[in-house]
């Protein structure tokens, strides 16, 4: 268990429609990264928060967006999903802003199903 | 951007038959690190290379960091099938805050 923690570990919906993902880092941990992973594409960094402020932007649609709230839990939003869309989604924390040395820590992750 | 190539995408070992999966960078890594995903699982650190050259050892696993900062290896020691999953491998260059991760070599082991 790396202290991660993600809901919901599924999710099915269909085209068009408007889902969040959320994200809670490990106690003390102030930074949130959001993957992508599908089987054709790997794992695909989509954005970073630290301490509440967006940090690093990656390949992230302009149909997805995110937050960090003040008691550092994320939220994902994918809008307008596409059958593309569907993949898993991880979070994962450090407790850092991102230094060279930063060990990531991913929760389980989001099955999304888009059909 | 920087680009990390991962070989092979699959390998197929008999167990008690060694593995071996390479990192390739385009640009100086100031760091390395290398993941583990269990099927159905998620990436799980496992170790973390520095220093040009260096050489560091979990049990079986011995993890090498080329002289240039370029490359990487990881290499398991007559393979088990505990050892079934996706090896990943994760870089930073220069000031960034994120990692760029290889797509991954997925290691099936028979028993």
């Amino acid at each position: 268990d790396s202290g991660v923690t993600q809901t919901p570990k599924h999710l099915i919906t269909a085209t068009g429609q408007r889902v969040t993902l959320r994200c809670s880092p490990r106690s003390g941990d102030l930074s949130v990264y959001w993957y992508q992973q599908s089987l054709d594409q790997g794992l695909q960094f989509l954005i970073q928060y630290y301490n509440g402020e967006e940090r690093a932007k990656g390949n992230i649609l302009e149909r997805f967006s995110a937050q960090q709230f003040p008691d550092l839990h994320s939220e994902l939003n994918l809008s307008s999903l596409e059958l593309g869309d569907s993949a898993l989604y991880f979070c994962a924390s450090t407790l850092g802003g991102g230094s060279p040395t930063d060990t990531q820590y991913f929760g389980p992750g989001t099955r999304l199903t888009v059909l | 951007g920087q680009q990390v190539m991962q070989i092979p995408q699959y390998q197929h070992v008999q167990e008690g038959e060694d593995f071996t999966t390479y990192c390739n960078s385009s640009t100086t890594l100031s760091n390395i690190q290398w993941y583990k995903q269990r099927p159905g699982g998620h990436p799980v650190f496992l170790i973390q290379l520095v220093k040009s050259g260096e050489v560091k050892k979990q049990k079986r696993l011995t993890f090498q960091f080329g002289e240039a900062k370029k490359n990487s290896s990881l290499h398991i020691t007559a393979t088990q099938t505990t050892d079934v999953g996706t090896y990943f491998c994760a870089g930073k260059s220069g000031g960034s805050y994120i990692p760029t991760f290889g797509r991954g070599t997925s290691l099936i082991v028979h028993p």
